[in-house]
C-alpha cells in the first residue's frame, strides 16, 4: 500500500471548516483513500473514502485531486467532539485474498479551539 | 446497533500469565482483523480471518500469540507467557466482504498492561 503523509498536528476553531491534507504521491490507479479518526481511548472510526471522485457523507467531504497525489477531509463546522487524530490511508480494494490490512501512518492531532 | 465489541476493556496482568480477549463482529460480517496499538502510534495489523479461515499473520505476531475464530463468528486472541512489552491497546475490526466496500469498523478495543 502507498505510503501517507501528514501533519503532525493542527488547529481549528470551533464553528470553522477543519481541512485536513494529505499526500499519498505513490498511489496507485486500484487505490482508494480511507479516512479514519480515533478519539482519545477510542478504536478508530470510519469516516469516508473514495477513489477518484469527490465524496460527501453525513460527517465529512473528502477532495481527492485530478492526479490523485493529495487529498483533503473537510469537516464543514468543527465541533469540540472532533477532537481526535485523523488518519489518512489507501489501500487497494480487492476482493481476493491479501492487502485487506489498513496501514496506518501516526496521522494529524486536530484540536478544535472553544 | 450492535457494533463490534471486545472484551474486557481493560486488564491488567503479571508478566509471565497468559492472556485471552475476545471480539464480536457485527453481525454476517465475515471478515475480522486484530490490530495493536502503542502508545503515540497508529494502530499495526495483526492477523485477519475470512470466515473461519486465518488468511494472514503479521511478522509481530510471534509464537506467544494466537488467534482463532472456529465459527467463523466471535473471535478470540490469546497471548501466553506475557512480557511487558506487550502492553499495548488491542483493537478488533469486522467488515462485510460482500458489501462492495469491505469497509472496517473497530471495536472499542481492550487495554492491555503487563506489570
Amino acid at each position: 500500500d502507498a505510503k501517507t503523509t501528514q501533519p503532525p498536528s493542527m488547529d481549528c476553531a470551533e464553528g470553522r471548516a477543519a481541512n485536513l491534507p494529505c499526500n499519498h504521491s505513490t498511489i496507485s490507479g486500484n487505490e482508494y483513500v480511507y479516512w479514519y479518526r480515533q478519539i482519545h481511548s477510542q478504536g478508530p472510526q470510519y469516516i469516508i473514502h473514495g477513489l477518484k471522485n469527490n465524496e460527501t457523507n453525513e460527517m465529512a467531504s473528502l477532495i481527492i485531486t485530478e492526479d490523485r497525489k493529495s487529498s483533503t477531509l473537510i469537516l464543514p463546522h468543527a465541533t469540540l467532539r472532533d477532537t481526535a487524530v485523523y488518519y489518512c490511508i489507501v489501500r487497494v480494494m480487492t476482493f481476493n485474498f491479501g492487502n485487506e490490512k489498513l496501514t496506518f501512518g501516526t496521522g494529524t492531532r486536530l484540536t478544535i479551539i472553544p | 446497533d450492535t457494533g463490534v465489541s471486545q472484551d474486557p476493556r481493560h486488564k491488567i496482568t503479571k508478566r509471565g500469565q497468559n492472556v485471552t480477549f475476545r471480539c464480536d463482529p457485527i453481525s454476517e460480517h465475515n471478515r475480522l482483523y486484530w490490530y495493536r496499538q502503542t502508545l503515540g502510534q497508529g494502530p499495526e495489523f495483526l492477523t485477519y480471518f475470512q470466515n473461519e479461515a486465518q488468511l494472514e499473520k503479521s511478522r509481530l505476531l510471534s509464537d506467544r500469540f494466537s488467534a482463532e475464530r472456529p465459527k467463523g463468528s466471535f473471535s478470540t486472541l490469546e497471548i501466553q507467557r506475557t512480557e511487558q512489552g506487550d502492553s499495548a491497546m488491542y483493537l478488533c475490526a469486522s467488515s462485510d466482504q460482500g458489501s462492495g466496500t469491505d469497509t472496517q469498523y473497530f471495536g472499542p478495543g481492550t487495554r492491555l498492561t503487563v506489570l
